[in-house]
This record gives C-alpha cells, structure tokens and sequence, in this order.
C-alpha cells in the first residue's frame, strides 16, 4: 500500500470553478510538500506545510496532523493551472530524513 | 533562483549502452536526488547523494549507479541499457538542514531505451 495516497486520480473543471485535491498519508510526518507538474516540464514546489493553512495567490494548502490528511485548493481555476498536481512528505523515522514519498498525482485540465 | 540543469531534454539509447545522466545545480545545495517517474507509479528515488562522495540507495538502485565527485554535479549511470528503464528521469536538489528542505528540480530527461 502506498504511504500517500491523493484523490482523484484525474479532475476536469471548468474555468473559475473551485478545485480540492485531497493527499493522505499513514504515518508520521515531519513535513508535506505540493508541487506542480505541467506536461512536459519540470516540477515546482508550490508548498511545504507542517501544521495549519499557507495561501499564495489563488492557491490554498491546508494540513490535519491529527487526521493524516491535507487539500490543495485552487479558486476562480484558469486553463494555465491544468497540470499534474503531486503531493509528497517527509517521514518522521528518523535516519536519512531528507527524502521524500510521492504520492502518484492528480491530473486537473481545465477547459476554456 | 536555484538552477538545477539536466545534460539532455531527450536521449534514445540501445540495449546494452552504457547510460550517463549529468545533473548540475548552481545553489551549492549539500542533497542530490535522481528520480524516475513513469505513468501509474508517480516518482520513485533511484539514489541520493548528501555530501560529494556519499551516496544512499534509493527504493529503486538496482541496475544504476551514481557518482558525486563534485558538490555541484550528480551523475546517474546506467550500466546496461534495458528496455524496462525507458522513462523520465529527474534530478532534484536541497540544502542539507532538516526543516528547509524544498527539492528543486531539474526540466527532467526522457530516455529511450530501444
């Protein structure tokens, strides 16, 4: 089973409708990083979050500790934000603690 | 702005070829990490690298290998070509201290093994 787990897979909006995309995790987390994905470019880092909520622009990420679970939300959505959206966090066990686990991705397309 | 720099946006290489993927980042960033990234399975770590000359193994080491003889390079090589590592390859890098640690990643290599 994979240690993160995002919902949904694949999600198409329409333009300037509001978008939540879910990531799950089962054990303990020191950190949880959104990035960004668009087709056939590299990945951005839009967040890392620890505890409670961090905005930039139309992008919201909250976080739950307690419940293993945190959102992205993208309002007023634009064809530019279609991408693959990627949730990863950084394990609390110790060690080599500098890497990552992945979620496998959502793909947002939104149309005109 | 950190620059991380991947050698090729594109490489088709033959069973059996001996494979080297160079990644450069100019931050001297202390972490170094290849990744691979295929349809269904997100991104797997192949190696990552903390220090020049020091390597871990990732989740998926087998059939690559990695040399940090600089701070700024990281080198993935793939020893024998197969078909089953056809796929995008990432670099990433980040500063060494727990609690900064944004990767920054590089535009990515699609390789082709035929």
């Amino acid at each position: 089973k994979n240690e993160v787990e995002q919902s949904p897979q694949n999600l198409t909006a329409q333009e300037g409708e509001f978008i939540t995309i879910n990531c799950s995790y089962s054990v303990g987390i020191s950190a949880l990083h959104w990035l960004q994905q668009h087709p056939g470019g590299g990945i951005v880092s839009l967040f890392m979050l620890s505890s409670g909520k961090k905005k930039h622009g139309r992008l919201i990420a909250t976080i739950n500790i307690q419940e293993k679970h945190s959102s992205l939300h993208i309002t007023a959505s634009h064809p530019r934000d279609s991408a693959v959206y990627i949730c990863a966090v950084r394990l609390n066990s110790g060690g080599s603690n500098y890497k990552l686990t992945f979620g496998k991705g959502t793909l947002l397309t939104v149309n005109p | 702005d950190v620059k991380v720099t991947q050698s090729s946006r594109y490489l088709v290489k033959r069973t059996g070829e001996k494979v080297f993927l160079e990644c450069v980042q100019d931050m001297d960033h202390e972490n170094m990490f290849w990744y691979r990234q295929d349809p269904g399975l997100g991104l797997r770590l192949i190696y990552f690298s903390y220090d020049v000359k020091m390597k871990e193994k990732g989740d998926i080491p087998e059939g690559y290998s990695v040399s940090r003889e600089k701070k700024e390079r990281f080198s993935l090589i793939l020893e024998s070509a197969s078909t089953n590592q056809t796929s995008m390859y990432l670099c990433a890098s980040s500063l060494r201290f727990v609690g900064t640690d944004e990767q920054f990643f590089g535009p990515g290599t699609r390789l082709t093994v035929l």
